[in-house]
């Protein structure tokens, strides 16, 4: 158990519904990191919250969106969803500082 | 430009050969740090190793180590007595401290282990 729990562990829906991703970072961990990772695209970095706040911006879409709350479990919605979206959903937490990340087990999305 | 480059997609060792998989980087930070992360078929992923930029010394981390050559811009990591076990991808990522947050991933290395 790294420390980073994701939920669910796999996810089917169909085109055009909506989902929602959780992560609950290692306890002391201020910053979580969302990441793509398909099979054509590698891990792509989408968004990263720190203490609630938004603090940098990568290659998420517009149908998706996140927040982090105070007890700074972090949610990932993604909305009007298309096969494309099929994917590996990773969260990660860190420490300040040049600490690594610690991944979740991630999230497998299925669009159908 | 990439900030990560692995350029071996795929990569085969015999059990108890060591083998080198290539990473280089890109940054004008003068402080940074470089992970090498593994996945197995599973798909989680398992930190390895860390090397920061100011570090003399290469790093090592039981049979893994980091051949870390700052003026080539390279952070090769070394597994040394390879297993079975070993066969997954494995993954170069470069923070940058100054610069922000994020981690910069590269495309990635699949060894395979041939007993």
């Amino acid at each position: 158990d790294s420390g980073v729990t994701q939920t669910p562990k796999h996810l089917i829906t169909a085109t055009g519904q909506r989902v929602t991703l959780r992560c609950s970072p290692r306890s002391g961990d201020l910053s979580v990191y969302w990441y793509q990772q398909s099979l054509d695209q590698g891990l792509q970095f989408l968004i990263q919250y720190y203490n609630g706040e938004e603090r940098a911006k990568g290659n998420i879409l517009e149908r998706f969106s996140a927040q982090q709350f105070p007890d700074l479990h972090s949610e990932l919605n993604l909305s009007s969803l298309e096969l494309g979206d099929s994917a590996l959903y990773f969260c990660a937490s860190s420490a300040t500082g040049n600490s690594g990340y610690t991944f979740g087990s991630g999230t497998r999305l299925t669009v159908v | 430009a990439q900030k990560i480059t692995q350029t071996q997609p795929g990569m085969f060792v015999q059990e108890k050969e060591a083998v080198t998989l290539d990473c280089t980087y890109d940054t004008s930070d003068p402080s940074y740090g470089l992970f090498w992360y593994k996945q197995p078929s599973s798909g989680e992923m398992i930190f390895l190793i860390y090397q920061g930029s100011y570090d003399q010394q290469n790093a090592t981390e039981g049979r893994y180590s980091l051949n870390f050559q700052k003026a080539r811009k390279s952070a090769n990591l070394v597994i040394s007595a390879s297993q079975l076990g070993d066969s997954a991808m494995y993954f170069c990522a470069m923070r940058e401290a100054y610069t922000g947050n994020q981690f910069y991933f590269g495309t990635g290395t699949s060894l395979t282990v041939i007993p």
